[in-house]
């Protein structure tokens, strides 16, 4: 079955960094763009960064520009995000979740997927 | 960048009662809006993307519909297990913003 399942999260200090994985089975992981959502401690989900299914194209949010990595080894069905000059803001379970980079067809015309699956989550705590 | 806006933030409704969510994009998104429901300490799961077709394995009860600006999401005979928080997503392009969520119990 599908399956994301993410490691690396734990304590880190203010100024920090910390590499998140998630490691992906279950579909063909190289036709997939992949995400990275997070959510604060009793907050909504603020969606943080998407790599395309080939590695080549990245995008993130405002506030993760210039600190946050993403990076992708199709031959592991791996993701990466790694973290530098972590905030207390950054505190969150951190989600991947998959993105089928197809298209469907739909009165007329082919859309894109949304993100699909999710994985567990892992847990990321800045404090000093 | 455009804003997802969602309302109610919370709703209490009966076993059985239609509920209805609506998310509101501060510019034409197309049909480019998904819906999750995250139960309490459970993981998100897509109930509905390009705003009104169903994924796979989610019960009938739940529909989406609109374009645009306008959408939402309605829960025809609310049950237990729909206690949750509900939240829309917007995917034309980056960012993949998400409204701040709409929380459902039972009374």
């Amino acid at each position: 079955q599908v399956q994301l399942v993410e490691s690396g999260g734990g304590v880190v200090q203010p100024g920090r960094s910390l590499r998140l994985s998630c490691v992906a089975s279950g579909f063909t992981f190289s036709s997939y763009n992949m995400h990275w959502v997070r959510q604060a401690p009793g907050k909504g989900l603020e969606w943080v960064a998407v790599i395309s299914y080939d590695g080549r194209n990245t995008y993130y949010e405002d506030s993760v520009k210039g600190r946050f990595t993403l990076s992708r080894d199709n031959s592991k069905n791996t993701l990466y995000l790694q973290m530098n000059s972590l905030r207390g803001e950054d505190t969150a379970v951190y989600y991947c979740a998959n993105q089928n980079s197809g298209n469907y067809y739909h009165s007329g015309r082919y859309y894109q997927y949304a993100m699909d699956v999710w994985g567990q989550g892992t847990t990321v705590t800045v404090s000093s | 960048d455009i804003q997802m806006t969602q309302s109610p933030s919370s709703l209490s409704a009966s076993v059985g009662d239609r509920v209805t969510i609506t998310c509101r994009a501060s510019q034409d998104i197309s049909i480019y809006l998904a819906w999750y429901q995250q139960k309490p300490g459970k993981v998100p799961k897509l109930l509905i993307y390009g705003a009104s077709t169903l994924q796979s394995g989610v019960p009938s009860r739940f529909s989406g519909s609109g374009s645009g600006t306008g959408f939402t999401l309605t829960i025809s005979s609310l049950q237990p297990e729909d206690v949750g928080s509900y939240y829309c997503q917007k995917y034309n392009s980056a960012p993949w913003t998400f409204g701040q969520g709409t929380k459902v119990e039972i009374k």
